[in-house]
């Protein structure tokens, strides 16, 4: 079954610490790849994407995911977090290369910044 | 662009009434909408994903009857808990995606109580 699993379900880290969150997905095939954040009291934003090409994308706030293929994973990074970052983060998947498709969500992630 | 909103956006029913929430595209013609559920602390489950004008296709273990969606237009997606229960408090998100898009947007969500 089409799964994604998210490994940290709470981090937490004082500013300027470095960020990675782990996405697995559970197997291959043509996939497309998503980050969401969702701010306290917020609804869910895109912060970055990939659909093919370069597997490292940049997206917005200064994250930045790489996708491996052969690790079937993609996670996200940011070199220095901010108190503004806390929120929770969210790993999705769309198998299949139509436009068509359905979401699948990882867990989620809490992430804690410490001022 | 790109924006979706629900209404209401937190609502307080008693047992065994019905609830409709809404889900609208602002600013496009969302071919596709989608609505999921969000338990505290947990990821977003979709429940169904509906097309303008056709009948949704509901996730396997969501009761149709019990969760009636409506997409009666490009722009209005509209899901009716019917004989609502305690256990369907929760948060319920909708996500609407543009037909040659392959990114969905999603409302602020709608906060559902049942007592």
């Amino acid at each position: 079954a089409q799964s994604v699993s998210q490994h940290n379900h709470h981090v937490i880290l004082s500013e300027a610490a470095s960020l990675e969150l782990g996405c697995n997905y559970s197997y291959g095939g043509t996939v497309n790849l998503f980050w969401y954040v969702q701010y306290p009291g917020q609804h869910l934003q895109l912060l970055l994407k990939y659909f093919s090409g370069d597997p490292l994308v940049k997206g917005i706030k200064g994250f930045e995911a790489e996708f491996i293929k052969s690790k079937f994973s993609f996670n996200l990074r940011k070199p220095s977090v901010q108190w503004s970052d806390t929120a929770e983060y969210f790993c999705a998947v769309k198998w299949g290369s139509s436009n068509t498709g359905k979401l699948i969500f990882g867990q989620g992630t809490t992430l804690q910044v410490k001022p | 662009g790109a924006v979706v909103s629900q209404h209401p956006s937190r609502v307080i029913c008693k047992s065994g009434t019905s609830v409709k929430i809404e889900c609208r595209s602002l600013d496009f013609q969302a071919t596709t909408m989608f609505w999921y559920r969000q338990f505290p602390k947990k990821s977003l489950m979709l429940m169904a994903t509906s097309n303008e004008g056709s009948k949704a296709t509901y996730e396997q273990g969501v009761e149709k009857d019990k969760f009636l969606i409506n997409h009666a237009s490009l722009t209005l997606s509209t899901l009716t808990v019917t004989s609502a229960h305690p256990e369907d408090s929760s948060f319920y998100i909708c996500s609407a995606k543009p037909g040659t898009s392959y990114e969905q947007y999603f409302g602020p969500g709608t906060r559902l109580t049942v007592t």
